[in-house]
């Protein structure tokens, strides 16, 4: 069964530099998430999207954005990049018209040196 | 915000061992799901818990939503070594299309 893609898996920066995460969801479904995973730590909600309106912002900093395309993948924003960013970044999809029910991607690996 | 309260921490265990896990909220949560990572690779689902009192089976593993709908527990019979890896609750206040609160995590290792 097709999964949740995400690329790239690792990405390396430089502080105040951007980068951008991309996410394609399981086909069908129309609503996709964004989570934070720091070393050790659980996944933290930071973004969601719901036919391609934002449906749930959480503790997501001002130097992030993101959007949900036509095509419903998404893509993350980050700029002004800072060391605190590095982190497992994952995406998750779901189909609204079912019950809850969200998988995730194999995740980002951002970097910030 | 919401909190999920997860224990243990960490559990060392002998193969063939049963266990469980649980979590608990302050916050009345109307579906929970228990996923299992391994290092450096994104959550997966095990288990999804719909309505109060639910009790759900996959394989070797058995969750509990509970009655308050503000705990859930997980078993695991018979372990087995590729069953290490840690264990996260999770709690959604909808039933669809909302955001996922988790809990901090169980770390389970399988001694052989």
């Amino acid at each position: 069964a097709a999964g949740v893609i995400q690329s790239p898996r690792h990405l390396i920066k430089e502080k105040r530099e951007t980068a951008t995460l991309k996410c394609y969801p399981i086909p069908r479904h129309d609503t996709v998430y964004w989570y934070q995973q720091g070393p050790g730590q659980d996944p933290q909600f930071l973004i969601s999207f719901y036919e391609k309106m934002q449906s749930d912002k959480g503790s997501i900093p001002d130097r992030f954005s993101a959007q949900q395309f036509s095509d419903y993948h998404s893509e993350l924003n980050m700029s002004s990049l800072e060391l605190g960013d590095s982190a497992l970044y994952f995406c998750a999809s779901s189909n609204r018209g079912a019950q809850e029910t969200q998988y995730f991607g194999p995740g980002t690996r951002l970097l910030v040196l | 915000g919401q909190q999920l309260n997860q224990s243990p921490q960490s559990m060392f265990i002998q193969e063939g061992e049963d266990v469980s896990m649980n979590c608990t909220s302050s916050s009345i949560f109307n579906t929970w799901l228990w996923y299992k990572q391994d290092p450096g690779e994104g959550p997966v689902l095990l288990i999804a818990l719909y309505k109060a009192g639910e009790l759900t089976s996959n394989g070797r593993l058995t969750a509990q939503f509970g009655i308050t709908r503000k705990d859930s527990f997980l078993n695991i019979s018979a372990s087995i070594p590729s069953d290490v890896g840690i264990y996260f609750c999770a709690g959604s206040l909808e039933t669809s299309g909302s955001r996922l609160t988790f809990g901090e995590g169980t770390q389970l290792t399988v001694n052989p």
